[in-house]
């Protein structure tokens, strides 16, 4: 199957400080990529849909002022959480797909990020 | 929005034994994965089936589209079948919305 690159894997962080976490498609185009947030013994929540080239499309209750998504080419998109606080710990994971071609969606290793 | 539902959503069997997952949902749906999160939190891509049936091993899944369900079939399970099994959905747009998951653990 395709290949989806996270990273990092994890990464602790000072609160208000911003961390920036890197999704990667190696060997397809993503047209779209999704961001997923996932609390310990939880199902994963959609965070925010991206297009290459065009603003994030954020699920209710995300703070998008928080939480930055760039999809600036068909093999990249990163979130940057921006002025961290403990409550932002979590898992965060990433998924790629190609919808022109209708595809099944790829998933990133996910970043654990922890805010001391 | 979609409301996806699984269950069990805790399962525990025997190695060698076998198990039904299923996966309810409240819309159509255009497409339907089942995923595998180890205990790294890693998802392994299962089964791409918005319809049909698949085999792939000692796993195998069907999708009823009409009735709106999946079920994903472990047979002669082993321990490293241990983990969180996932369904997610598209439906309407192209994001994935996930189901609440089974937790499986099998022991040896």
């Amino acid at each position: 199957g395709a290949v989806v690159s996270q990273h990092p894997s994890w990464v602790i962080c000072k609160s208000g400080t911003s961390v920036k976490i890197e999704c990667r498609s190696l060997d397809f185009q993503a047209t779209t990529m999704f961001w997923y947030r996932q609390f310990p013994k939880q199902s994963l929540m959609l965070m925010a849909t991206s297009n290459e080239g065009s603003k994030a499309t954020y699920e209710q209750g995300v703070e998008k002022d928080k939480f930055l998504i760039n999809h600036a080419s068909l093999t990249l998109s990163t979130l940057t959480v921006t002025s961290a606080h403990p409550e932002d710990s979590s898992f965060y994971i990433c998924s790629a797909r190609d919808v022109r071609a209708d595809t099944e969606a790829f998933f990133g290793q996910g970043t654990r990020l922890t805010v001391v | 929005g979609i409301q996806v539902e699984q269950s069990p959503p805790d399962l525990i069997l025997q190695e060698g034994a076998n198990s039904t997952l299923r996966c309810n949902f409240s819309d159509s749906v255009n497409n339907l994965q089942w995923f595998h999160q180890n205990p790294w939190g890693q998802l392994i891509n299962l089964f791409y089936i918005p319809s049909g049936t698949k085999q792939n091993g000692r796993l195998s899944a069907t999708t009823v589209a009409t009735e709106r369900y999946s079920l994903l079939y472990i047979s002669s399970s082993q321990t490293t079948d241990s983990g969180v099994y996932f369904c997610a959905v598209v439906s309407g747009t192209y994001k994935y919305i996930f189901g609440t998951g089974t937790r499986l653990k099998v022991l040896a």
